[in-house]
């Protein structure tokens, strides 16, 4: 089965600084990743996707990472403030393109 | 706005009872899903529908059923063959299945009295 795993520490870190949060997956790699933001109590909100033969994709203060080799995502928040404080989570697309599997998600704190 | 709206909110589930969660979209999308997720975990697919009045089970679909009747319409129902059935459960919906993202509703937790 294709699995993808998440960090299940929560990441707690000063405001300012950058957020890294790691996703790793088995197998073979998806051809895209998704990342999405949990608040508690709430469904998750999609924030980027990265296709396979993209090394790195930005959006504002947000950068995601996709290595092949290493078999991992990363997902980056530069200038982290306390309301990027959420859940963090990774999903794979199936080949088929039609289902996510998602990994256990990051809780990320920052403080002020 | 367009969006995905769920209910209820909160549920509450009697032994041996069946009951039904909502979930309705107005995005027009195709394709819709149901989750469970527990505490400190991911998401787990229970069902999924690509078109009307058809769909396809998902890891975790013991004990559960679904209807897609309406292209807005995807309601769970769990019933009472669903042995723990606390958990907070998320509907989405996408709007075809290219490698879109998906569209969450805010879910419904349930519990069992």
């Amino acid at each position: 089965s294709q699995k993808i795993e998440q960090n299940s520490e929560a990441l707690n870190i000063q405001e300012g600084k950058t957020a890294t949060l790691t996703c790793n997956y088995t197998n073979y790699s998806p051809a895209y990743l998704q990342w999405y933001r949990q608040d508690p109590g709430r469904g998750p909100v999609f924030l980027l996707l990265i296709r396979e033969n993209e090394k790195e994709k930005r959006k504002e203060r947000l950068k995601v990472t996709f290595d092949t080799t290493l078999k991992q995502s990363l997902f980056h928040i530069t200038a982290s403030q306390p309301a990027d404080s959420a859940t963090y989570l990774c999903a794979r697309v199936n080949n088929a393109g039609n289902m996510l599997t998602f990994g256990g998600g990051t809780r990320l704190m920052v403080k002020p | 706005d367009g969006g995905i709206t769920q209910s209820p909110k909160y549920l509450f589930r009697k032994e041996g009872q069946n009951v039904t969660l909502s979930c309705e979209q107005n995005l027009n999308h195709d394709a819709m899903y149901w989750y469970r997720q527990d505490p400190g975990q991911g998401l787990r697919l229970i069902y999924y529908s690509q078109i009307v009045n058809d769909f396809q089970k998902g890891d975790i679909a013991e004990g559960y059923s679904v209807s897609r009747e309406k292209k807005e319409s995807f309601p769970l129902t769990v019933t009472s063959a669903q042995k723990n059935p606390t958990a907070f459960y998320l509907c989405a919906s996408v709007r075809d299945t290219s490698n879109q993202p998906q569209h969450f509703g805010d879910g419904t937790r349930l519990s069992i009295l």
